[in-house]
């Protein structure tokens, strides 16, 4: 068990709809990023906050965004869903904000119908 | 943010070592090497991380050289539940660089 929990677990939904993935860091981390990853393809790096501050931006699309709360737990909002946004979104947490070790969630897998 | 440049993907025999090397010709100063370990459908999880020249944990060991261009990762004796992605990294743990992967090195262990 890394310390950082996402949910849900699951979540099928139609295309157009809207989503909300959530990311509870292990405590004291500072540091969340999220990621996506298709079948059978590489991590692709999305967004990263920092203490509640968005640090640096990836290949995130315009439909997507996030938000680190006071509490450090963070969201991520999927609108206007396609097909492809079908994939494993894993959130992850640090201590640092720098490339040091984080720590994964299990991640949640998006299907879109 | 280095550049990593590692195998798509390597064939093993249970028991033997394998190393993965990878190659980071960019790599600054305040950079470490980090090192990934992905199973299907599950989140990456750390294995080790050094600066310069070597570093030995339960589960793998890091060499460096001292241009610190590359750097080889090295799986004692594996079994066939090390078949996994391997990811390197490269980065400035104090500054803002942001956990960036690659394609990874696919790793199969045969019986």
């Amino acid at each position: 068990d890394s310390g950082v929990t996402q949910t849900p677990k699951h979540l099928i939904t139609a295309t157009g709809q809207r989503v909300t993935l959530r990311c509870s860091p292990r405590s004291g981390d500072l540091s969340v990023y999220w990621y996506q990853q298709s079948l059978d393809q590489g991590l692709q790096f999305l967004i990263q906050y920092y203490n509640g501050e968005e640090r640096a931006k990836g290949n995130i699309l315009e439909r997507f965004s996030a938000q680190q709360f006071p509490d450090l737990h963070s969201e991520l909002n999927l609108s206007s869903l396609e097909l492809g946004d079908s994939a494993l979104y894993f959130c992850a947490s640090s201590v640092v904000w720098g490339s040091g070790e984080a720590f994964f969630g299990q991640g949640t897998r998006l299907t879109v119908v | 943010l280095a550049k990593t440049t590692q195998p798509i993907s390597m064939d093993s025999y249970e028991g033997q070592e394998v190393n993965i090397t990878c190659s980071h010709n960019n790599i600054a100063t305040n950079d470490y090497i980090t090192w990934y370990q992905q199973f299907p459908s599950q989140g990456p999880r750390f294995i080790i991380q050094g600066y310069k020249t070597k570093v030995t944990n339960e589960v793998a060991s890091l060499f460096i050289p001292a241009d610190r261009k590359s750097s080889t990762l090295s799986l004692p004796r594996v079994s066939l539940s090390d078949t996994a992605v391997y990811y390197c990294l490269v980065g400035d743990i104090t500054g803002n660089t942001p956990l960036v992967f690659g394609k990874g090195t696919r790793l199969s262990v045969i019986a």
